[in-house]
């Protein structure tokens, strides 16, 4: 079935440096691969998102990177500060299947040591 | 504008009560989705639903009912709750633009069967 697979599970960075999130997804047909930040006790809330129709996506510290081919999307975050710690989860979704789910990877623990 | 609320915030259960969470949507979205988050699992998939009187499973729908009467709410409901239903519950609702769906959450509701 549908699979999107998500690295590292933890991240730990000093604040300032840059932090990069990967994934992969199985299904070729999907084409929308949104990105969602969650803070402790909080609902995930969508950060930046890509469609299969560019491959980068940029938005001030944030960008993600889209490569078809290889089904792999990544996401990048700049000059990285005390407030970017969180949870991300990354997901991708079919639009042809005209239901808008989504398949959500395991998700990434980042933390921003100042 | 609210977005997506979600009743109650907390409760807790013992094995073999029933109980149903509402999610409510004030965006005029076509779809929904009822999501659980366990630790280290990510967002699973429940049941979701592409509009009023419309519901379908998800990924993981075992031991969850629900009903979508109006286009504004989604009801999630729990026949006879078991300890392995602790989780927090989501909600979202998303519009489609072009054919990509972006997803908007509630606060989720922590649930404890004990």
């Amino acid at each position: 079935g549908e699979n999107v697979e998500q690295h590292p599970s933890t991240l730990s960075v000093q604040e300032g440096d840059s932090a990069v999130i990967k994934c992969t997804y199985s299904d070729s047909a999907s084409n929308y691969f949104p990105w969602y930040k969650q803070e402790l006790g909080k609902r995930p809330q969508l950060i930046i998102d890509i469609r299969s129709n560019v491959g980068e996506k940029k938005d001030q510290r944030i960008a993600v990177t889209l490569n078809k081919t290889a089904k792999h999307f990544s996401l990048h975050i700049t000059e990285t500060q005390p407030e970017d710690s969180a949870v991300y989860f990354c997901a991708a979704s079919r639009g042809s299947s005209n239901t808008g789910k989504l398949i959500f990877g395991q998700g990434t623990t980042l933390q921003v040591k100042p | 504008n609210a977005g997506v609320t979600q009743t109650p915030k907390f409760r807790v259960l013992k094995t073999g009560q029933s109980m149903t969470l509402l999610c409510a949507q004030d965006m005029n979205h076509e779809y929904m989705y009822w999501y659980r988050q366990d630790p280290g699992m990510g967002l699973r998939l429940i049941h979701y639903s592409v509009g009023e009187g419309t519901t379908a499973k998800g990924e993981v729908p075992d031991g969850y009912n629900v009903s979508r009467l109006k286009k504004q709410n989604f009801l999630l409901g729990l026949e006879s709750a078991a300890p392995s239903q602790t989780s927090v519950y989501f909600c979202a609702s998303s519009r489609t633009s072009a054919g990509y769906y972006e997803q908007y959450f509630g606060p989720g509701t922590r649930l404890t069967v004990t």
